[in-house]
């Protein structure tokens, strides 16, 4: 059974240019939530979502940033015109349905640099 | 919302001491409280949890401790070995139905030859 998978680990955007974070959640997991670290600092949530539906974006930024679970593929994250303050490590995790919903594992993420 | 403090945020010990880390929350409805340790440039792994019907739980060298009168709980490593170097992260949710963490902002743990 893969963990959660991200993609790209890396990424560089200049400033004003579009960045795309997808996430696959680990086979079975129906939960996907993404959080961002800062350097030095705690996770941050970000987006709570379940397939097709956003149940939590509280943690977001009202502006630039969207979150999709689609019915078929990844999750995405969209940062629309990043700008510097955007770079940072994010990263997903996904939880199972039942019991165990709460047990969040988490992907090697995606560190955003902006130039 | 909820907000979880975590102290100390660095904590430099002998190998085979013990090391404990702290926290506490300040939302009496959060019932499930994780510990993560992750490692420079790598992922948060989850290495222990509790839930509030419970005041203590180990895993070998790992202990976690739960006050939720004080709103309190602790991560306990003993013996602890290099290997154990790593920032841990503790958090806290409500887990009602679903899961949003609120974490902690870390302590580094140095644990020296």
């Amino acid at each position: 059974n893969a963990g959660v998978m991200q993609n790209p680990r890396h990424l560089v955007r200049r400033r004003g240019q579009e960045a795309r974070l997808r996430c696959s959640p680990m086979k079975g997991h129906s939960h996907v939530y993404w959080y961002r670290q800062l350097p030095e600092e705690g996770l941050k949530f970000m987006v709570y979502l379940q397939k097709e539906n956003i149940i939590d974006e509280s943690g977001m930024p009202k502006e630039r940033f969207s979150a999709e679970f689609p019915k078929e593929g990844p999750s995405i994250l969209r940062i629309q015109q990043v700008v510097r303050g955007d770079s940072a490590a994010y990263f997903c995790a996904s939880s199972p349905p039942g019991l165990a919903v709460d047990e969040q594992y988490f992907g090697p993420g995606t560190r955003l640099t902006v130039t | 919302g909820e907000n979880v403090e975590q102290h100390p945020s660095t904590l430099s010990v002998q190998e085979g001491d013990s090391a404990v880390i702290k926290c506490t929350y300040s939302d009496s409805a959060s019932n499930y409280f994780p510990w993560y340790k992750q490692e420079l440039g790598k992922r948060p792994q989850l290495i222990i949890d509790i839930r509030s019907n419970v005041g203590e739980k180990k895993d070998q060298r790992i202990a976690v401790t739960l006050n939720k009168t004080a709103k309190h709980f602790s991560l306990h490593i003993t013996e602890t070995q290099p290997e154990d170097s790593a920032v841990y992260f503790c958090a806290a949710s409500i887990g009602t139905g679903y899961s949003t963490l609120t974490f902690g902002k870390g302590t580094m743990l140095l644990v020296s030859p």
